[in-house]
């Protein structure tokens, strides 16, 4: 099984700096049939379900800011919050769909400083 | 509005049952792999199982295979889990979800609480 490891646990950011996040994958997780990375990013604040906002680890959801980006290829991935805002308080998840069972991330809580 | 509705929580003895269903709206199931995740209380997600379009192809996590059951009617555009000889570790609120490649659209979720 895929063992995917977020760093750091939890982040304290100013409001306007920036914020990365980073999930190490125990094998890669690169599609050969397309030659992309199957690596999501969820948002979930709290009492609500994960929000998705980025897949094949570098395509934005429709609607997410473009402050979010994601990049990395094979077992390194980071996320990044290029100018972090009030409403960025949350938990992230890393996500492998590359094969069954598609775990996720331990989460990193990004608060503000 | 594209919408995922969880159905079938509750309070259940260890060792018992439960079916969850999870009802969609505004898309065609039939469409879509589908998937369940977990969320035990104050910790992260746990991905459980997904089916692909027909039901053909089912796929679970090592700590649900063998007592729980994913299932779809695609007529009724309808998810199930079925979970049996639940454990105390089982509590926690289960999301369904679609998947297009990464699970792109969430239910709400649905607490199951396994005490006695």
């Amino acid at each position: 099984d895929i063992v995917l490891t977020q760093s750091p646990d939890s982040l304290a950011v100013s409001l306007g700096d920036r914020a990365t996040i980073k999930c190490k994958s125990s094998q890669a997780v690169l599609n050969s049939f397309n030659t992309l990375n199957d690596l999501a990013w969820y948002q979930q604040k709290p009492g609500h379900p994960p929000k998705l906002l980025i897949y094949w680890a570098s395509t934005r959801e429709s609607g997410v800011p473009d402050r979010f980006s994601g990049s990395g290829s094979g077992t390194d991935f980071t996320l990044t919050i290029s100018s972090l805002q009030a409403e960025d308080v949350a938990i992230y998840y890393c996500h492998q769909y590359f094969t069954p069972p598609h775990s996720f991330g331990q989460g990193t809580k990004l608060e503000i400083k | 509005e594209v919408q995922l509705v969880e159905s079938g929580g509750g309070l259940v003895q260890p060792g018992g049952s439960l079916r969850l269903s999870c009802v969609a709206s505004g898309f065609p199931i039939n469409n879509y792999w589908m998937t369940w995740v977990r969320q035990s209380p104050g910790e992260g997600l746990e991905w459980l199982a997904n089916i692909n379009p027909d039901g053909s192809e089912k796929y679970y996590v090592d700590s649900v295979r063998g007592r729980f059951t994913i299932s779809r009617d695609n007529a009724k555009n309808s998810l199930f889990l079925q979970m049996s000889s639940l454990r105390t570790e089982d509590t926690a609120l289960y999301y369904c979800a679609r998947v297009n490649g990464a699970a792109n659209v969430w239910g709400q979720g649905a607490l199951v609480t396994v005490s006695s």
